[in-house]
Protein backbone atom coordinates (compact mmCIF):
# COMPACT_ATOMS: atom_id res chain seq x y z
CA UNK A 1 0.00 0.00 0.00
CA UNK A 2 0.87 3.84 -0.28
CA UNK A 3 1.59 5.90 2.54
CA UNK A 4 0.07 9.36 3.04
CA UNK A 5 1.63 12.17 4.57
CA UNK A 6 -0.48 13.87 6.99
CA UNK A 7 -0.27 17.57 8.25
CA UNK A 8 0.13 19.17 11.05
CA UNK A 9 2.38 16.85 12.52
CA UNK A 10 0.45 18.22 15.85
CA UNK A 11 -2.93 19.68 16.71
CA UNK A 12 -4.19 21.41 19.07
CA UNK A 13 -7.70 22.73 19.62
CA UNK A 14 -10.72 23.36 22.51
CA UNK A 15 -13.19 20.69 22.86
CA UNK A 16 -16.20 21.90 20.63
CA UNK A 17 -14.19 22.85 18.23
CA UNK A 18 -13.41 21.41 15.13
CA UNK A 19 -10.46 19.68 13.94
CA UNK A 20 -9.03 19.05 10.18
CA UNK A 21 -6.14 17.89 9.16
CA UNK A 22 -5.05 16.78 5.77
CA UNK A 23 -3.27 14.11 3.90
CA UNK A 24 -0.77 14.05 0.80
CA UNK A 25 -0.06 11.46 -1.22
CA UNK A 26 2.25 10.28 -4.56
CA UNK A 27 0.40 8.39 -6.83
CA UNK A 28 -2.82 7.33 -8.37
CA UNK A 29 -5.02 5.49 -5.75
CA UNK A 30 -7.78 2.63 -5.42
CA UNK A 31 -9.01 4.10 -2.15
CA UNK A 32 -7.54 6.26 0.59
CA UNK A 33 -8.31 4.98 4.59
CA UNK A 34 -8.38 6.98 7.96
CA UNK A 35 -7.57 5.20 11.04
CA UNK A 36 -7.55 6.51 14.66
CA UNK A 37 -5.08 5.34 17.48
CA UNK A 38 -5.62 6.34 20.85
CA UNK A 39 -2.58 6.41 22.98
CA UNK A 40 -1.36 2.45 23.67
CA UNK A 41 -4.04 0.72 21.63
CA UNK A 42 -4.72 -0.69 19.05
CA UNK A 43 -6.04 1.33 15.09
CA UNK A 44 -9.61 1.68 14.94
CA UNK A 45 -11.05 2.43 10.94
CA UNK A 46 -12.80 5.10 10.25
CA UNK A 47 -13.41 5.92 7.29
CA UNK A 48 -12.53 4.40 3.81
CA UNK A 49 -12.99 6.86 0.40
CA UNK A 50 -13.12 5.31 -3.10
CA UNK A 51 -11.04 7.03 -5.49
CA UNK A 52 -14.22 8.06 -7.63
CA UNK A 53 -15.97 9.54 -4.38
CA UNK A 54 -15.19 13.27 -3.58
CA UNK A 55 -17.18 13.16 -0.12
CA UNK A 56 -17.96 10.69 2.55
CA UNK A 57 -19.57 11.50 6.06
CA UNK A 58 -19.93 9.43 8.96
CA UNK A 59 -21.21 10.75 12.29
CA UNK A 60 -19.09 13.55 13.29
CA UNK A 61 -16.46 12.95 10.53
CA UNK A 62 -16.23 14.32 6.65
CA UNK A 63 -13.52 13.00 4.66
CA UNK A 64 -12.98 14.85 1.43
CA UNK A 65 -10.86 13.43 -1.51
CA UNK A 66 -9.34 15.63 -4.42
CA UNK A 67 -7.37 13.09 -6.81
CA UNK A 68 -6.52 15.91 -8.97
CA UNK A 69 -4.24 17.42 -5.52
CA UNK A 70 -3.43 14.33 -4.54
CA UNK A 71 -4.96 14.95 -1.37
CA UNK A 72 -7.52 14.08 1.16
CA UNK A 73 -8.73 15.86 4.60
CA UNK A 74 -10.86 14.85 7.78
CA UNK A 75 -12.84 17.19 9.54
CA UNK A 76 -13.99 15.99 12.90
CA UNK A 77 -16.83 18.56 14.23
CA UNK A 78 -17.63 19.42 17.59
CA UNK A 79 -14.46 17.76 19.28
CA UNK A 80 -14.76 15.83 22.40
CA UNK A 81 -11.51 14.38 24.70
CA UNK A 82 -12.43 11.07 23.59
CA UNK A 83 -11.04 12.71 19.85
CA UNK A 84 -7.80 13.01 21.30
CA UNK A 85 -5.44 10.63 19.39
CA UNK A 86 -3.47 10.05 16.11
CA UNK A 87 -4.90 9.81 13.15
CA UNK A 88 -3.33 8.35 9.73
CA UNK A 89 -4.36 8.11 6.09
CA UNK A 90 -3.15 4.90 3.96
CA UNK A 91 -4.04 3.74 0.70
CA UNK A 92 -6.06 0.70 1.05
CA UNK A 93 -3.75 -2.58 1.03
CA UNK A 94 -5.84 -4.50 -1.11
CA UNK A 95 -3.50 -8.03 -0.67
CA UNK A 96 -1.04 -6.33 0.87
CA UNK A 97 -0.47 -4.47 4.28
CA UNK A 98 -0.71 -1.30 5.41
CA UNK A 99 1.92 1.52 5.12
CA UNK A 100 1.81 3.96 8.31
CA UNK A 101 3.20 7.72 7.86
CA UNK A 102 3.70 9.52 11.10
CA UNK A 103 0.28 10.98 11.72
CA UNK A 104 -1.48 13.74 13.35
CA UNK A 105 -1.25 14.16 16.86
CA UNK A 106 -4.55 15.80 17.93
CA UNK A 107 -5.10 16.97 21.56
CA UNK A 108 -8.69 18.23 22.55
CA UNK A 109 -8.02 20.76 25.12
CA UNK A 110 -10.93 20.32 27.95
CA UNK B 1 -18.90 -6.77 13.76
CA UNK B 2 -15.35 -7.49 12.83
CA UNK B 3 -13.45 -7.52 16.31
CA UNK B 4 -10.20 -8.76 16.52
CA UNK B 5 -8.69 -9.50 19.91
CA UNK B 6 -5.03 -9.91 20.96
CA UNK B 7 -3.79 -11.90 24.02
CA UNK B 8 -1.71 -11.07 26.13
CA UNK B 9 -2.80 -7.52 26.77
CA UNK B 10 0.62 -7.26 28.14
CA UNK B 11 3.91 -9.50 28.79
CA UNK B 12 7.38 -9.09 30.57
CA UNK B 13 9.58 -11.91 30.16
CA UNK B 14 13.29 -12.31 30.74
CA UNK B 15 16.06 -12.09 28.14
CA UNK B 16 16.63 -15.10 25.99
CA UNK B 17 13.20 -16.38 26.62
CA UNK B 18 10.16 -16.89 23.36
CA UNK B 19 6.66 -15.14 23.97
CA UNK B 20 3.90 -16.16 21.72
CA UNK B 21 1.17 -13.69 21.37
CA UNK B 22 -2.50 -14.70 19.86
CA UNK B 23 -4.58 -13.11 17.12
CA UNK B 24 -8.45 -13.98 16.73
CA UNK B 25 -10.65 -12.64 14.56
CA UNK B 26 -13.98 -13.07 17.01
CA UNK B 27 -16.56 -12.56 14.59
CA UNK B 28 -15.41 -13.37 11.35
CA UNK B 29 -13.01 -15.41 9.64
CA UNK B 30 -9.90 -13.64 8.22
CA UNK B 31 -8.12 -15.88 4.97
CA UNK B 32 -5.22 -12.66 6.10
CA UNK B 33 -4.05 -10.85 8.96
CA UNK B 34 -1.09 -8.96 9.65
CA UNK B 35 1.44 -8.32 11.87
CA UNK B 36 2.65 -4.90 12.91
CA UNK B 37 5.58 -3.48 15.37
CA UNK B 38 5.60 -0.21 16.87
CA UNK B 39 8.16 1.73 18.75
CA UNK B 40 7.73 4.37 20.95
CA UNK B 41 6.76 7.43 19.74
CA UNK B 42 6.60 6.02 16.24
CA UNK B 43 4.32 5.20 13.59
CA UNK B 44 3.48 0.74 13.09
CA UNK B 45 5.54 -0.81 10.72
CA UNK B 46 4.59 -3.94 9.10
CA UNK B 47 6.29 -7.21 9.92
CA UNK B 48 4.78 -9.72 8.17
CA UNK B 49 1.38 -11.06 5.90
CA UNK B 50 -0.13 -14.00 7.36
CA UNK B 51 -2.48 -16.32 5.00
CA UNK B 52 -3.94 -18.94 6.42
CA UNK B 53 -2.39 -22.47 5.85
CA UNK B 54 0.54 -21.15 4.25
CA UNK B 55 3.76 -19.51 5.21
CA UNK B 56 3.66 -15.99 6.43
CA UNK B 57 5.18 -13.39 4.21
CA UNK B 58 8.15 -11.27 6.10
CA UNK B 59 9.02 -7.54 5.70
CA UNK B 60 12.29 -6.85 4.32
CA UNK B 61 14.63 -6.72 7.49
CA UNK B 62 12.54 -8.58 9.47
CA UNK B 63 13.84 -11.76 10.71
CA UNK B 64 11.60 -15.19 10.10
CA UNK B 65 13.41 -17.34 11.92
CA UNK B 66 12.93 -14.34 15.13
CA UNK B 67 9.78 -13.78 15.08
CA UNK B 68 7.73 -16.77 14.12
CA UNK B 69 4.06 -16.77 12.46
CA UNK B 70 1.48 -19.42 12.33
CA UNK B 71 -1.86 -18.97 10.87
CA UNK B 72 -3.40 -22.11 11.64
CA UNK B 73 -6.90 -21.39 11.14
CA UNK B 74 -9.36 -18.95 9.93
CA UNK B 75 -10.00 -17.12 13.23
CA UNK B 76 -5.90 -17.60 14.89
CA UNK B 77 -2.37 -16.52 13.87
CA UNK B 78 0.35 -16.43 16.20
CA UNK B 79 3.16 -14.39 16.22
CA UNK B 80 6.47 -16.19 18.54
CA UNK B 81 9.10 -14.05 19.48
CA UNK B 82 12.16 -16.43 19.95
CA UNK B 83 14.96 -15.80 22.49
CA UNK B 84 13.53 -12.16 23.21
CA UNK B 85 15.76 -9.75 23.75
CA UNK B 86 15.57 -6.11 25.22
CA UNK B 87 15.61 -4.27 21.77
CA UNK B 88 12.34 -6.81 21.39
CA UNK B 89 10.52 -4.34 23.58
CA UNK B 90 7.57 -2.76 21.63
CA UNK B 91 3.87 -2.88 20.90
CA UNK B 92 2.77 -5.79 18.89
CA UNK B 93 -0.24 -4.99 17.16
CA UNK B 94 -2.31 -7.40 14.46
CA UNK B 95 -4.64 -7.33 12.13
CA UNK B 96 -7.34 -8.85 9.73
CA UNK B 97 -9.39 -8.71 6.67
CA UNK B 98 -12.25 -9.90 6.18
CA UNK B 99 -11.55 -11.44 2.75
CA UNK B 100 -9.59 -11.25 -0.20
CA UNK B 101 -11.47 -8.86 -1.73
CA UNK B 102 -11.86 -6.19 0.90
CA UNK B 103 -9.29 -3.40 2.28
CA UNK B 104 -10.24 -2.29 5.55
CA UNK B 105 -8.06 -4.26 8.48
CA UNK B 106 -9.62 -4.37 11.29
CA UNK B 107 -7.04 -4.09 14.26
CA UNK B 108 -6.18 -5.69 17.78
CA UNK B 109 -5.83 -3.99 21.08
CA UNK B 110 -1.95 -4.78 20.57
CA UNK B 111 0.02 -6.15 23.24
CA UNK B 112 2.76 -4.85 24.79
CA UNK B 113 6.32 -6.31 25.23
CA UNK B 114 8.79 -5.77 27.38
CA UNK B 115 11.94 -7.65 27.41
CA UNK B 116 14.60 -7.54 30.56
Amino acid sequence: SQQGEEDPQALSIQEGENATMNCSYKTSINNLQWYRQNSGRGLVHLILIRSNEREKHSGRLRVTLDTSKKSSSLLITASRAADTASYFCVEGGGADGLTFGKGTHLIIQP
Amino acid sequence: GAVVSQHPSWVICKSGTSVKIECRSLDFQATTMFWYRQFPKQSLMLMATSNEGSKATYEQGVEKDKFLINHASLTLSTLTVTSAHPEDSSFYICSAKRGAGTDTQYFGPGTRLTVL
